[in-house]
């Protein structure tokens, strides 16, 4: 069964440094997302992107996140000047509304800012 | 803006027990809604959605939930717990104009042997 990959699966990084998450989604879906989780808290979205541009972003997602799909297989989310309180589980998603509604999320990369 | 509500951030069972996993939802529009699991150090697994077609839907290892439109309910409920089912449970719904998922707080469910 097709499945959403994340990696790396564990990141650790300085403050003020960059850090690129990548995600490849499903091969068919059209629609990509990010969600975060902060350690002991709930899932937060991020942002969704579609046909090459972000559809929604949340309050979250200011001017240190970019989103890009660099090639017609990655999805990447980065983090330009990271800050501790980025630390927490980055979940990257994909759905093909045209079928379901259904998010099909990632294993998840966990990023630790030190 | 449509929205979730767990209640109960621990609920602990008796293996073969009854599990009940209360959610609420709020929505203005006929509602998506998933119960999705989250084992530890893992990712999210999706337990059970509904899409409107029946309301009472059955998901995987057993799972099922019932969508109550008069109570905003989305229950999720298992007949008898194994110690296997320990983990973190999320509701959640589709919003934003079906571009996000809205998640609730998660209640983790605690097996007791």
């Amino acid at each position: 069964e097709p499945e959403v990959t994340q990696t790396p699966s564990h990141q650790v990084t300085q403050m003020g440094q960059e850090v690129i998450l990548r995600c490849v989604p499903i091969s068919n879906h059209l629609y990509f997302y990010w969600y975060r989780q902060i350690l002991g808290q709930k899932v937060e979205f991020l942002v969704s992107f579609y046909n090459n541009e972000i559809s929604e972003k949340s309050e979250i997602f200011d001017d240190q996140f970019s989103v890009e799909r660099p090639d017609g297989s990655n999805f990447t989310l980065k983090i330009r000047s990271t800050k501790l309180e980025d630390s927490a589980m980055y979940f990257c998603a994909s759905s093909d509304i045209r079928v379901s509604y259904e998010q099909y999320f990632g294993p998840g990369t966990r990023l630790t800012v030190t | 803006a449509q929205s979730v509500t767990q209640l109960g951030s621990h609920v602990s069972v008796s293996e073969g027990a009854l599990v009940l996993l209360r959610c609420n939802y709020s929505s203005s529009v006929p509602p998506y809604l998933f119960w999705y699991v989250q084992y530890p150090n893992q990712g999210l697994q999706l337990l059970l959605k509904y899409t409107s077609a029946a309301t009472l839907v059955k998901g995987i290892n057993g799972f099922e939930a019932e969508f109550k439109k008069s109570e905003t309910s989305f229950h999720l409920t298992k007949p008898s717990a194994h110690m296997s089912d320990a983990a973190e449970y999320f509701c959640a719904v589709l919003s934003g104009g079906y571009q996000k998922v809205t998640f609730g707080t998660g209640t983790k469910l605690q097996v007791i042997p």
